[in-house]
């Protein structure tokens, strides 16, 4: 089981404010993403990163920020939130494995009021 | 822009089979295929590769049509545990591209007793 978790789980946060959000990994994987999912639209990247400050846009970047300065945590800042940011946020890694899958951490779900 | 799926929900009854189908308008190098629990983050299924290649769950199968660009899924024989949000995850040839996945919008599958 590929150890990956997220903080916080649930945040409710007023708009205008910066929010966080942290990956945490223990298996030295290179690639990390950040997902939003909302219904109707699937997962959505927002960004990737392919090792330690080497980072990438992906679908859905206005809004958000990335850092990556080491190689277990993976930060997804919103600088300044908005309602349109409610969602679940999912953080996933890529297993250097047979497979190639992406392994999913447990999602945080996000409300901005 | 994200690989369409169909149907957009399909229900069955324990034994039945189902397909769900997903379409990209890109050049791919792969497609994954995840199964979403509700309340819960998606898990890997399998990997179709360029040239034919398959790898994962025992169970399901998959096709990858490259010249159409599509790929199906193959459930018999459905089992209650079958049920949940099914996605595809589509990886663009090209190098630009490598290790990241456009996800469709999900097929919602209920196998009822």
């Amino acid at each position: 089981d590929a150890g990956i978790t997220q903080s916080p789980r649930h945040k409710v946060t007023e708009t205008g404010t910066p929010v966080t959000l942290r990956c945490h990994q223990t298996e030295n994987h290179r690639y990390m993403y950040w997902y939003r999912q909302d219904p109707g639209h699937g997962l959505r990247l927002i960004h990737y990163s392919y090792g330690v400050k080497d980072t990438d846009k992906g679908e859905v970047s206005d809004g958000y920020s990335v850092s990556r300065s080491k190689t277990e945590d993976f930060l997804l800042t919103l600088e300044s939130a908005t309602s349109s940011q409610t969602s679940v946020y999912f953080c996933a890694i890529r297993l250097a494995s047979t497979t190639d899958e992406q392994y999913f951490g447990p999602g945080t779900r996000l409300t901005v009021t | 822009q994200q690989p369409v799926q169909s149907p957009q929900a399909v229900i069955l009854r324990e034994g039945e089979d189902a397909v769900i189908n997903c379409s990209s308008s890109k050049a791919l190098y792969s497609v994954h295929w995840y199964r979403q629990k509700h309340g819960e983050a998606p898990v890997f299924l399998m990997i179709l590769l360029k040239g034919g290649e398959q790898k994962g769950h025992e169970k399901i199968s998959a096709s990858f049509n490259e010249k159409k660009q599509q790929s199906s899924l193959y459930l018999t024989a459905s089992q209650l545990s079958y049920s949940g949000t099914y996605f595809c995850g589509t990886e663009e040839s090209g190098g630009t591209s490598y290790g990241k996945l456009t996800f469709g919008q999900g097929t919602i599958l209920t196998v009822h007793p």
